[in-house]
């Protein structure tokens, strides 16, 4: 069985940092992409960012670029999310997500989520 | 990249179908046959419904169904339930190994 299980959340002030991970098992973890998408509260979904199944290629939502760094570790199953310079507007669940197929299309399998506080 | 266009809010009776719509562009949408519907229930995280436009993960009910057509893409679901009561999201492809959700659509069942 497939499971994803997101930790590192929590109350953070502006301007902090903050790492989130992601363990995985039920998988074989290195066979696929990897992907943060979150919620704020009450609001939609929004991807975040992505990364290839050996860590070469990197994704980024416009918005995030530079503040934020995915990572992953195969040898540990792990998915990573450092997250720098934190701002109100970050405050949200982080969801960490398994691509369905071995290919980069969709989001088949998540996490329960982890919640992000920014706020003094 | 903008947010794909969904209807904030759809109704429907037991029984009955309901589609919702999500609409993009001809970069997104129009131009990749990788949307993907999530459905959502309040508290909880969202589960895959469609992918790649109109393929069922297995363990969803065959009462939703993905399709497309021009920069539209819809998902329709037929006999409706009381469990289908739920938040639904589309999402796209937009080239770049970038994504991009809908706004999201609330299904409620009269």
């Amino acid at each position: 069985e497939v499971q994803l299980v997101e930790s590192g959340g929590g109350l953070v002030q502006p301007g902090g940092s903050l790492r989130l991970s992601c363990a995985a098992s039920g998988f074989t973890f290195s066979s696929y992409w990897m992907t943060w998408v979150r919620q704020a509260p009450g609001k939609g979904l929004e991807w975040v960012a992505n990364i290839k199944q050996d860590g070469s290629e990197k994704y980024y939502v416009d918005s995030m670029k530079g503040r934020f760094t995915i990572s992953r570790d195969n040898a540990k199953n792990s998915l990573y999310l450092q997250m720098n310079s934190l701002r109100a507007e970050d405050t949200a669940v982080y969801y960490c997500t398994r691509s369905f197929q071995s290919g980069n299309s969709d989001f088949g399998y998540w996490g329960q989520g982890t919640l992000v506080t920014v706020s003094s | 990249q903008s947010a794909l266009t969904q209807p904030a809010s759809v109704s429907g009776s037991p029984g009955q179908s309901i589609t919702i719509s999500c609409t993009g562009t001809s970069s997104d949408v129009g131009n990749y046959n990788l949307v993907s519907w999530y459905q959502q229930h309040p508290g909880k995280a969202p589960k895959l419904m469609i992918y790649e436009g109109s393929k069922r993960p297995s363990g969803v009910s065959n009462r939703f169904s993905g399709s497309k057509s021009g920069n539209t893409a819809s998902l329709t679901i037929s006999g409706l339930q009381a469990e289908d009561e739920a938040d639904y999201y589309c999402c796209s492809y937009v080239g770049s190994d970038n994504f991009v959700f809908g706004g999201g659509t609330k299904l409620t069942v009269l």
